[in-house]
C-alpha cells in the first residue's frame, strides 16, 4: 500500500506570493492533517480535514487555508507569503474515525521564502 | 490546553548502549493517547510506539519501551541495544480522545545520535 504522498518536495517563493501544497493520503484514509515544522516553533498543528470538512483548526492566521476533495486528497494554500512561513509542511493521514488511530506522515514539502 | 515538554534537546550514546528519552505533558483530561515519533534526516515522521492512558501496562515494541507514569504525567522512551539507524530526532506527542480530535501536540524534540 502506498504511503502518504506530498508534492512538491521543495518549493521556493518570494514574499507576497501564494502557494498550494498537495497531499495524497493512504488509500482508505479519510482524515488528513497538516502540520508546520520550524526550528523555532517546532511542530504545530494547522488543520485537519475529514470527509471534505474542516474538523479541527490550529492557531494560524487566515492566510493559511485548506480543502479536501472527495477522493480524500487535500491541498493547503498559503496566501501573501511572509518570510516566517519558511518551514517544512507535513501532512498526515489516518482512518479518522477515532483519535487513537495512528497518523501516518508524508515526507513533507520544504517551503523557502526569499 | 495541552502541552508536551522534552527537556533534553540532544543526547548521544555509543552503539549497543541503552538510552532513555524524557517527556512530560500537561492535560486536564483523563483519556488520551501518547506517542513517540522518530524523524530521521530523510524527514519522514515514523511512529515508534504508542500508549493508551487508560492502560497501566507499559507499551513495548521490540527494542523500544516506554515508562508511563500517569500521575506524574511522564512518558519516557527507552531504546535498548541502540543501533546506528536509531539516529534521529525523537518527538513525544499527545492526542486527546475527545471525539473527532485529530490534533497531535508535539514536544520540541530530542536529537539522538548513536555513535559507532
Amino acid at each position: 500500500k502506498a504511503g502518504v504522498t506530498q508534492t512538491p518536495r521543495y518549493l521556493i517563493k518570494t514574499r507576497g506570493q501564494q502557494v498550494t501544497l498537495s497531499c495524497s493520503p493512504i488509500s482508505g484514509h479519510r482524515s488528513v492533517s497538516w502540520y508546520q515544522q520550524t526550528p523555532g516553533q517546532g511542530l504545530q498543528f494547522l488543520f485537519e480535514y475529514f470527509s471534505e470538512t474542516q474538523r479541527n483548526k490550529g492557531n494560524f492566521p487566515g492566510r493559511f487555508s485548506g480543502r479536501q476533495f472527495s477522493n480524500s486528497r487535500s491541498e493547503m494554500n498559503v496566501s501573501t507569503l511572509e518570510l516566517g512561513d519558511s518551514a517544512l509542511y507535513l501532512c498526515a493521514s489516518s482512518l479518522g474515525q477515532a483519535s487513537n488511530q495512528p497518523q501516518h506522515f508524508g515526507d513533507g514539502t520544504r517551503l523557502s521564502i526569499l | 490546553a495541552q502541552t508536551v515538554t522534552q527537556s533534553q534537546p540532544e543526547m548521544s550514546v555509543q552503539e549497543a548502549e541503552t538510552v532513555t528519552l524524557s517527556c512530560t505533558y500537561d492535560t486536564s483530561e483523563n483519556n488520551y493517547y501518547l506517542f513517540w515519533y522518530k524523524q530521521p534526516p530523510s524527514r519522514q515522521m515514523i511512529l515508534v510506539i504508542r500508549q493508551e492512558a487508560y492502560k497501566q501496562q507499559n507499551a513495548t515494541e521490540n527494542r523500544f519501551s516506554v515508562n508511563f507514569q500517569k500521575a506524574a504525567k511522564s512518558f519516557s522512551l527507552k531504546i535498548s541495544d541502540s543501533q546506528l539507524g536509531d539516529t534521529a530526532m525523537y518527538f513525544c506527542a499527545f492526542i486527546s480522545l475527545i471525539q473527532g480530535a485529530q490534533k497531535l501536540v508535539f514536544g520540541q524534540g530530542t536529537r539522538l545520535t548513536i555513535n559507532p
